[in-house]
């Protein structure tokens, strides 16, 4: 089973540079998250989805976009690209019966440097 | 403000020895809590969560401890071996709340062979 699938795994962007990250689940997933993990920090909600066409913004949403065309794939898009967007993403989906207890199935992630 | 804290940041511990991590949170709302487990270069993954209403519960070697009086939880890992080396978050959510699943900023623990 793929479960959730993320991609590019690594990339290195130049400041003001632009690009989207790809994830892709296939558990029929209503609930799609989009998290970024720094060293020492613990994972910061970004957005989420409770379904296609709904999304709303997380804890730390500023310089991202995310759309939800259909319920497989929920897009996170970097807009003119900083430094400070430097780290680990990973995207996450969980069924709208384990969204109430934080049952959350994790990608692998994706590494993006901004140099 | 940070919802869940968590401690230590770091730990090293022998193989065979007992790993302890702890949590603890503010908002008295949450009522739903999950342990999560990270090898490098992977996503989390779930490994144990409880209720507020079970002071203890166990799936293995994997242990959670619960004192909804003073707002704590923590983990513990018996008998440690060098493959539970990874990093460990605690996470708090309220059921049926608007507000999303809250993690730790994570253990990163090194069980030594």
């Amino acid at each position: 089973n793929a479960g959730v699938t993320q991609t590019p795994k690594f990339r290195i962007l130049k400041i003001g540079q632009s690009m989207t990250l790809q994830c892709a689940q296939d558990m029929n997933h209503n609930y799609m998250y989009w998290y970024r993990q720094d060293p020492g920090m613990g994972l910061k909600l970004i957005y989420y989805s409770v379904g296609a066409g709904i999304t709303d913004k997380g804890e730390v949403p500023n310089g991202y976009n995310v759309s939800r065309s259909t319920t497989e794939y929920f897009p996170l898009r970097l807009e003119l690209a900083a430094p400070s967007q430097t780290s680990v993403y990973f995207c996450a989906s969980s069924s709208s019966r384990a969204s109430n207890t934080g049952e959350l199935f994790f990608g692998e992630g994706s590494r993006l440097t901004v140099l | 403000q940070q919802q869940v804290k968590q401690s230590p940041q770091s730990l090293i511990v022998q193989k065979g020895g007992i790993s302890i991590i702890n949590c603890a949170y503010e908002n008295t709302a949450f009522d739903y809590f999950p342990w999560y487990q990270q090898f490098p270069g992977k996503g989390p993954a779930l490994l144990i969560a409880i209720r507020p209403d079970v002071s203890e519960k166990k799936e293995g070697r994997f242990t959670i401890s619960f004192n909804k009086s003073a707002k704590q939880f923590s983990l513990h890992i018996m008998d440690s071996q060098p493959g539970d080396s990874a990093t460990y978050f605690c996470a708090a959510i309220a059921q049926g709340g608007s507000e999303k699943l809250v993690f730790g900023k994570g253990t990163k623990l090194t069980v030594n062979p």
